[in-house]
């Protein structure tokens, strides 16, 4: 399975504060994505960022990508309570014809 | 932006029943759409892609005569959970690719559509 691995499982912080998500896949990639979703709902495309990107940022989100240790953090400065959601990468594997794989996800609980 | 619709939106059906899910969408032509089920508190899996006017292509374990696709068109394509069970029961997503230019084959998820098979 090329299935990627998110840590923490579930992440619970106070509004304010800082959040880290950490992805890791197995196989090369053309780019990663990250995506939010709220309980029982779609998913949210957050940002995009790829193969040969390291950092890109986006609002309060700051993505890192090292392909050396095919790894991805997610980073939500100043977090809120309407952060709170699951959080999933996903990639595009080279070769596999667009598709992506979602890793495990990220289960963010922000607090007042 | 693009946007990909779902209907139904939710569905309760008897088991033994079919039940049909479009994806539609709505701003541009998907060349490609992927099915995807979440079970609660998963992650998403892929079930199968789907090219306009050819045959799907099914992940492993995703059994075709159970889950049929049909993507007729460039901006609708359709899942139907035939004989439906409880083990059915799932979080069905899809997603539409293609058509815009962009060189990430960047998807555009749907709401999902919640199936309860009682």
């Amino acid at each position: 399975s090329q299935q990627g691995e998110e840590d923490p499982q579930a992440l619970s912080i106070q509004e304010g504060e800082n959040a880290t998500m950490n992805c890791s896949y197995k196989t090369s990639i053309n780019n990663l994505q990250w995506y939010r979703q709220n309980s029982g709902r779609g998913l949210v495309h957050l940002i995009l960022i790829r193969s040969n990107e390291r950092e890109k940022h986006s609002g309060r989100l700051r993505v890192t990508l090292d392909t050396s240790k095919k790894s991805s953090s997610l980073l939500i400065t100043a977090s809120r309570a309407a952060d709170t959601a699951s959080y999933f990468c996903a990639t595009d594997h080279t070769g596999t014809a667009s598709k992506l794989t979602f890793g495990t996800g990220t289960r963010l609980q922000v607090t007042l | 932006g693009a946007v990909v619709s779902q209907h139904p939106s939710w569905v309760i059906c008897k088991s033994g029943t079919s039940v049909k899910i479009e994806c539609r969408s709505l701003d541009f032509q998907a060349t490609t759409m992927f099915w995807y089920r979440q079970f609660p508190k998963q992650s998403l899996m892929l079930m199968a892609t789907s090219n306009e006017g050819s045959k799907a292509t099914y992940e492993q374990g995703v059994e075709k005569d159970k889950f049929l696709i049909n993507h007729a068109s460039l901006t609708l394509s359709t899942l139907t959970v035939t004989s439906a069970h409880p083990e059915d029961s799932s979080f069905y997503i899809c997603s539409a690719a293609g058509g815009l230019g962009r060189g990430d084959n960047e998807q555009f998820f749907g709401p999902g559509t919640r199936l309860t098979v009682l």
